[in-house]
């Protein structure tokens, strides 16, 4: 009964291709996040979609393009990958956005390792 | 530098020891989190303290709330070796001060039997 999921859990790929990650929360939540941790263990939002709209989009690069088919769903796809874009990427989701008190719920994350 | 930072960056004891660890903010809040990661595992929530709460409890965990300090403590009390982990703090900012949901970089805890 997982919360929330992420496949694949571990993406090796060459410098220049394009891949996606799959998020899915079936905890009846409005809100999803894609988060990204680097290789310091800083974590940083990304995107945050509230009922498939995007709410949040934090300064990152065009390549990254975030793809909401319905609420339970929120996929990343990366074009171009750099060597940069290796990291963990994690996938969150709450009940509500833009209030005081939500919680978020992670998934386990992906490793993406860009050679 | 981050909106939320964890002090000390690495903390080992002894099983049985309290883990204090810290973490200090810039701007205003709505509230503040603290979550746990396990090696290479996803982030766990732990406890969420709002911006007019001081203290909270949960089990063994324990945190406090200083808002004219702009910063918050995490105790865990009689600690275990399963609480060896990544201990990060989160802040929940109204949106006209940018950026929500900021992570701080982790208190990397380690529980010796």
């Amino acid at each position: 009964d997982t919360a929330v999921s992420q496949t694949p859990k571990y993406l090796v790929t060459q410098m220049g291709n394009d891949k996606s990650i799959k998020c899915e929360q079936n905890l009846g939540h409005d809100t999803m996040y894609w988060y990204k941790q680097d290789s310091k263990k800083f974590l940083k939002i990304m995107f945050s979609y509230n009922n498939k709209e995007l709410i949040i989009n934090e300064t990152v690069p065009n390549r990254f393009s975030p793809k909401s088919p319905d609420k339970a769903h929120l996929n990343l796809h990366i074009n171009s990958l750099e060597l940069g874009d290796s990291a963990v990427y994690f996938c969150a989701s709450s009940q509500e956005v833009i209030t005081p008190y939500n919680e978020q719920f992670f998934g386990p994350g992906t490793r993406l390792t860009v050679l | 530098s981050q909106q939320g930072e964890e002090d000390p960056q690495a903390l080992s004891i002894q099983e049985g020891e309290n883990a204090t660890m810290n973490c200090s903010y810039k701007t205003s809040i709505n509230n503040l989190q603290w979550y746990r990661q396990n090696s290479g595992r996803g982030l766990v929530h732990l406890i969420l303290i709002r911006s007019n709460e001081r203290e909270k409890h949960s089990g063994r965990l324990r945190v406090t709330l200083d808002t004219s300090k702009k910063s918050s403590s995490l105790l865990i009390t009689a600690s275990r070796a399963a609480d060896t982990a990544s201990y990060f703090c989160a802040t929940d900012a109204p949106p006209n001060y940018g950026q929500n949901f900021v992570f701080g970089p982790g208190t990397r805890l380690s529980v010796l039997p």
